[in-house]
């Protein structure tokens, strides 16, 4: 089963909110629940870490129900430089005991003028 | 710091000759990893190493060994290479370990490498 399930393409336009909710239904109790961000040509990058409630920074917010089953990433008055794919990852193992960091496809944001 | 560097930036390779990637990190991190990603898809998680000395397989290690002589260093060898290896590979590291529930990756620039 996969971890996380993202939708696969947004739309938006300058100036919006956009939020990308990930679903992950089988979460462990101690995963963390990490986005991060991919330009064209380039590495990813963290954006931003949860556990639960909310955690906000100067790129994003994070929001994450009590049942942690979900979290939305939201992405406050978009700009053209927000177009990039999002990814969203929670915890996995390998059967030694180390993280598995599996990227999916991702959810690839398209910001319009 | 210059973080996590990547050489070369791209390659053109023909089938069934050697090469190796390099990936450098100057952040004395522990955890250091290889994934490659395939247009429109997302990274696939080749080899890892959470120490000088300490490497396994990831996702899709066949094709690939590593190394991890130094914190610092660690390269992916493609030892015969095949148009299936045509890709972006990219090394991350991470300051937690390869354990710590909260991991967060520090990723290179990437080598963009072409198998003819």
């Amino acid at each position: 089963l996969a971890k996380t399930t993202q939708p696969i393409s947004m739309d938006s336009y300058e100036g919006q909110e956009v939020n990308i909710t990930c679903s992950h239904n089988n979460i462990a109790t101690n995963d963390y629940i990490t986005w991060y961000q991919q330009f064209p040509s380039q590495g990813p990058r963290f954006i931003i870490q949860g556990y639960k409630t909310k955690v906000t920074n100067e790129v994003a917010s994070l929001f994450i129900p009590a049942d942690r089953k979900s979290s939305t990433l939201s992405l406050p008055r978009v700009s053209l430089s927000d177009t990039a794919v999002y990814y969203c990852l929670v915890g996995d193992t390998f059967s030694g005991g180390y993280n598995k960091l599996i990227f999916g496809a991702g959810t690839r944001l398209a910001v319009h003028p | 710091n210059a973080g996590v560097t990547q050489t070369p930036k791209f390659q053109v390779l023909k089938t069934g000759q050697s090469m190796t990637l390099q990936c450098a990190q100057d952040m004395n991190h522990e955890y250091m990893s290889w994934y490659r990603q395939d247009p429109g898809m997302g990274l696939r998680l080749i080899h890892y190493s959470v120490g000088a000395g300490i490497t396994d397989q990831g996702e899709v290690p066949n094709g690939y060994n590593v190394s991890r002589s130094t914190t610092e260093d660690f390269p992916l060898r493609l030892l015969s290479a095949a148009p299936s290896q045509t890709s972006v590979y990219f090394c991350a590291s991470s300051y937690s370990g390869g354990r710590a529930t909260n991991e967060k990756l520090f990723f290179g620039s990437g080598t963009q490498l072409s198998v003819l």
